[in-house]
């Protein structure tokens, strides 16, 4: 079974910061998901990448697939990014993504 | 509405009670998840469907069942509801394998068993 490790499990920044998420995984992947879930509960679909990078308007994801490792960076952070931040991976023998147990951030202004 | 949709949003039940969840996608989409988050946890998958009349079981089944009669619809049961199965359950739904499309969640069922 996948171990998925995410550091750190609790951040507080100010507004504007850059931030970083990190997310590791014990057995090789076919893809890692990145999740954020608001304090209303509902999940959204960030990023799915198996190689490199992606980046969405201030959001960028990359995954090292040699080192098993991916951060989530966050720039000119604002407070609406507060959210629960979740690594998800899929492959490496398992049925299912297998999750960590999220980051909690909070962006005060 | 398009979309994935959860219901009831909130329920709460006795110990040994049967309860269903509803999960309903307006999408087409083939694959059809159900996922437990507990705190300390984090998120589970409980079982999953990649068509209608194939379903399989995730990595914390015991004391769910699933169908999936039609493609659109995933319901889960708890056939007789303890307090460990107090939580909150989310349904997703992925045009095809999990390791290839990006997964679309619902809103969430909030379970509480007494």
């Amino acid at each position: 079974k996948n171990e998925v490790e995410q550091s750190p499990q609790n951040l507080t920044a100010q507004e504007g910061e850059f931030i970083t998420i990190n997310c590791s995984y014990s057995v090789g992947i076919s893809a890692l998901h990145w999740l954020q879930q608001h304090p209303g509960g509902g999940i959204v679909s960030l990023f799915m990448l198996s190689s490199g990078k992606k980046k969405h308007g201030r959001l960028i994801a990359t995954i090292n697939i040699q080192e098993k490792h991916s951060s989530l960076h966050i720039t000119a952070s604002h407070p609406r990014d507060s959210a629960v931040y979740i690594c998800a991976v899929t492959g490496g023998g398992a049925d299912g993504l297998t999750f960590g147990k999220g980051t909690h951030l909070i962006i005060q202004p | 509405d398009a979309g994935i949709t959860q219901s009831p949003r909130y329920k709460i039940t006795e110990t040994g009670r049967q309860v269903t969840l509803m999960c309903h996608q307006t999408w087409s989409h083939s694959y059809m998840f159900w996922y437990r988050q507990d705190l300390g946890h984090g998120l589970r998958l409980i079982y999953y469907s990649a068509a209608a009349d194939i379903t399989d079981k995730g990595e914390v089944p015991d004391g769910y069942v699933v169908s999936r009669s039609k493609t659109e619809n995933f319901p889960l049961t708890l056939e007789s509801a303890t307090r460990s199965q107090t939580s909150v359950y989310f349904c997703a739904s992925s045009t095809r394998g999990m390791s290839s499309y990006e997964q679309y969640f619902g809103p969430g069922t909030r379970l509480t068993v007494t």
